[in-house]
């Protein structure tokens, strides 16, 4: 049992090159975030899809677009990276949107030059 | 704005001994509150939740929880070199809804033999 898998675990860009981050999980969860975690800022919530085919805006959405493709994957892209964008980022699931915890992935290590 | 306090460590405790790590909430409403264990470079593994006031014990670890004090505490007895990591305090918001997960900054423990 994999629970949430993300891809890649490492990428370095260029300013101003798009990529996609990568999300499944296999707990027939309903719900799905992503978050990004830098030093001395904690977990910050970026976007979540509370059931398939919905998605909203966490705290920091600025510069990032999402996709929740299937009950199973949830997509970050980022258009154009700038290197505010390094970060550590993490996608997690849980069964519902209300009162449940979140199970993480291992997350992607993304630096920005 | 809705926050989740937590000492930032470094909390160093002897081996054997119990380590306690406390958070404090500023939404009277809150419902649901997790505690995540994280070691260097790794993702977030939720290692106790609890919804009620008064004590939850698992295995090692207990989760106490005050909501008239806002205060939710984690105590890991017979601390093992093993427990070193950063400890999140995830709290629910009074509105419900997926992003109503905020995470405390952690609490760098340190264990030693």
């Amino acid at each position: 049992n994999a629970g949430v898998t993300q891809t890649p675990k490492f990428q370095v860009l260029k300013t101003g090159q798009s990529m996609t981050l990568q999300c499944a999980q296999d707990m027939n969860h309903n719900s799905m975030y992503w978050y990004r975690q830098d030093p001395g800022m904690g977990l910050r919530l970026i976007y979540y899809s509370a059931s398939e085919g919905t998605t909203d805006k966490g705290e920091v959405p600025n510069g990032y677009n999402v996709s929740r493709l299937n009950k199973r994957e949830f997509s970050l892209r980022l258009e154009s990276a700038a290197p505010s964008q390094t970060s550590v980022y993490f996608c997690a699931s849980s069964v519902g949107i209300s009162n449940q915890p979140q199970h993480f992935g291992d997350g992607t290590r993304l630096s920005i030059l | 704005q809705k926050e989740v306090e937590q000492n930032s460590g470094p909390l160093s405790v002897p081996e054997g001994a119990i380590a306690s790590l406390n958070c404090t909430y500023s939404d009277r409403g809150s419902q649901s509150f997790f505690w995540y264990r994280q070691y260097s470079g790794k993702s977030p593994e939720l290692i106790m939740f609890i919804y009620s006031n008064g004590d939850k014990e698992d295995g090692r670890f207990t989760a106490q929880l005050n909501k008239a004090s806002q205060y939710v505490s984690l105590l890991i007895r017979d601390s093992q070199p093993s427990d070193s990591a950063t400890y999140l305090c995830a709290v629910t918001h009074s509105g419900g809804g997926a992003d109503g997960l905020t995470f405390g900054k952690g609490t760098h423990l340190i264990i030693q033999p």
